[in-house]
C-alpha cells in the first residue's frame, strides 16, 4: 500500500543529544514536509522540501536540520539546539508544491527526559 | 490575532446530532483544507476546495471566498466521528493551520 511511514512513534532523548526521526513515503510524492504540533497550537511548519537535494525553512526551523537525499526520504534531527524539543511531529508529502493536498505519516511523539 | 480561527475549540454532542465547525481566515488564499485527526494522533485529508461546496458521505464543506470563512458539516454525528478537526488554509508558497476543534460524540 503507498502512504507515508514515521518512525519511531515514540522517542526519548536525554537533555543535549541529538535525535534523528525518520519520514519514507513511497507515493512518489516531489514534496515533503516537517510539522510540529503543541498541545492546543496548530501545526507548525518546520522544513519543507520540494525537491530532492533542496529544502527550505519553514516558520521555526531553529533548532532543526533537515536533508533530502531520495525523492522518498526526509529525515528531521532534532539537535541540541532546540530548547523545547517535546512535541508530536508530523510528516507529510504532497504531489507537487504547497496547493496540493497534503498526505500525513502517524507522527512521532517526542519527550525529552 | 492567530491568521486561522476556528471556532468552537471543543465541541460535545449527542450521537445523531448534526454539527457545525467553522474556520476564518484574515488572509487571502487559494485553497482550504478540512482535516481530521485521530486521537492517536493520525492526520486524515477529509476536504480541499477554493469555491462552493464539496460533499462525502456525511461531511459537508463549505467556503465563502468573500467572507473568508469556512464550514464543516456533520450529518447524523456518531461516536467515531470524535476527533480533533483542523483547518488548513493555502496562499501562494504558504499555509497556515488553525489550533483545531475537539468534538466528542457521545453514544
Amino acid at each position: 500500500d503507498g502512504g507515508i511511514t514515521q518512525s519511531p512513534k515514540y522517542l526519548f532523548r536525554k537533555e543535549g543529544q541529538n535525535v534523528t526521526l525518520s519520514c519514507e513515503q513511497n507515493l512518489n510524492h516531489d514534496a515533503m514536509y516537517w510539522y510540529r504540533q503543541d498541545p492546543g497550537q496548530g501545526l507548525r511548519l518546520i522544513y519543507y522540501s520540494q525537491i530532492v537535494n533542496d529544502f527550505q525553512k519553514g516558520d521555526i526551523a531553529e533548532g532543526y536540520s533537515v536533508s533530502r537525499e531520495k525523492k522518498e526520504s526526509f529525515p528531521l534531527t532534532v539537535t541540541s539546539a532546540q530548547k523545547n524539543p517535546t512535541a508530536f511531529y508530523l510528516c507529510a508529502s504532497s504531489q507537487l508544491a504547497v496547493q496540493e493536498t497534503q498526505y500525513f505519516g502517524p507522527g512521532t511523539r517526542l519527550l525529552v527526559l | 490575532k492567530n491568521e486561522v480561527e476556528q471556532s468552537p475549540q471543543n465541541l460535545t454532542a449527542q450521537e445523531g446530532e448534526f454539527i457545525t465547525i467553522n474556520c476564518s481566515y484574515s488572509v487571502g488564499i487559494s485553497a482550504l483544507h478540512w482535516l481530521q485527526q485521530h486521537p492517536g494522533g493520525g492526520i486524515v485529508s477529509l476536504f480541499m476546495l477554493s469555491s462552493g461546496k464539496k460533499k462525502h458521505g456525511r461531511l459537508i464543506a463549505t467556503i465563502n471566498i468573500q467572507e473568508k470563512h469556512s464550514s464543516l458539516h456533520i450529518t447524523a454525528s456518531h461516536p467515531r466521528d470524535s476527533a480533533v478537526y483542523i483547518c488548513a488554509v493555502y496562499s501562494v508558497a504558504d499555509m497556515r493551520f488553525g489550533a483545531g476543534t475537539r468534538l466528542t460524540v457521545k453514544p
